[in-house]
């Protein structure tokens, strides 16, 4: 298994702000994940981050609105720029390791 | 598109009984299957994986899969108070890198 790390754990922005998430992993992974999960709500997926390429996003996800960073295998960034209400919700960080998936404790959002 | 169904509960069941949870899943490329348990306000736990056709036991937990028939399901046997949470079904594809698509989660109630 992989322990993951996120900072912060909370935050509470105001709307129009920015805030950046970081992932840390203790061993070398190909590939991360980021995740949100809005309230009563599964998870959904972001984008997938690659080390030493532009991260991959899903329908309805965009780099200028959720830009990630992925300097190196044990290490990423979220950003959510621009922030309104809507983006409150737990953004989860997540790793493969042996053919699993493995979380992060997870940073809740609230957008004031 | 890949889609992953789960009745939403909640599921009642009282301490001692068997806890049968159910998912459905559309994509018949999909070929790692695994539940996770999510507590309230904390993030996703792995708990079984299953690959193959059949039933994988592992202590309280079976899941049980039929590519066939398209389902996956998690038996919780000798029910405890403290399996209250919500589960979700998710399901990955043939390589590692594939990424997991998790169904809406079944919350999951064992009253003692």
């Amino acid at each position: 298994s992989a322990v993951i790390s996120q900072k912060p754990s909370r935050d509470i922005c105001q709307r129009g702000t920015s805030l950046t998430i970081q992932c840390q992993v203790d061993s070398q992974v190909t590939m991360m994940f980021w995740y949100r999960q809005q309230p009563g709500q599964s998870l959904t997926l972001i984008a997938t981050a690659n080390q030493g390429s532009e991260a991959t996003y899903e329908s309805g996800f965009v780099i200028d609105k959720f830009p990630i960073s992925r300097p190196n295998l044990t290490f990423s960034t979220l950003t959510v720029s621009n922030m309104s209400p809507e983006d409150s919700s737990i953004y989860l960080c997540s790793v493969e390791s042996t053919d699993t998936q493995y979380f992060g404790p997870g940073t809740r959002l609230t957008v004031l | 598109q890949k889609e992953v169904e789960q009745n939403s509960g909640p599921l009642s069941v009282p301490e001692g009984a068997i806890a049968s949870l159910n998912c459905t899943y559309s994509d018949r490329g999909s070929q790692s299957f695994f539940w996770y348990r999510q507590y309230s306000g904390k993030s996703p736990e792995l708990i079984m994986f299953i690959y193959s056709n059949g039933d994988k036991e592992d202590g309280r937990f079976t899941a049980q899969l039929n590519k066939a028939s398209q389902y996956v399901s998690l038996l919780i046997r000798d029910s405890q108070p403290s399996d209250s949470a919500t589960y979700l079904c998710a399901l990955g594809g043939v390589a590692s890198y594939d990424k997991v698509i998790f169904g809406p989660g079944t919350s999951l109630s064992v009253i003692p």
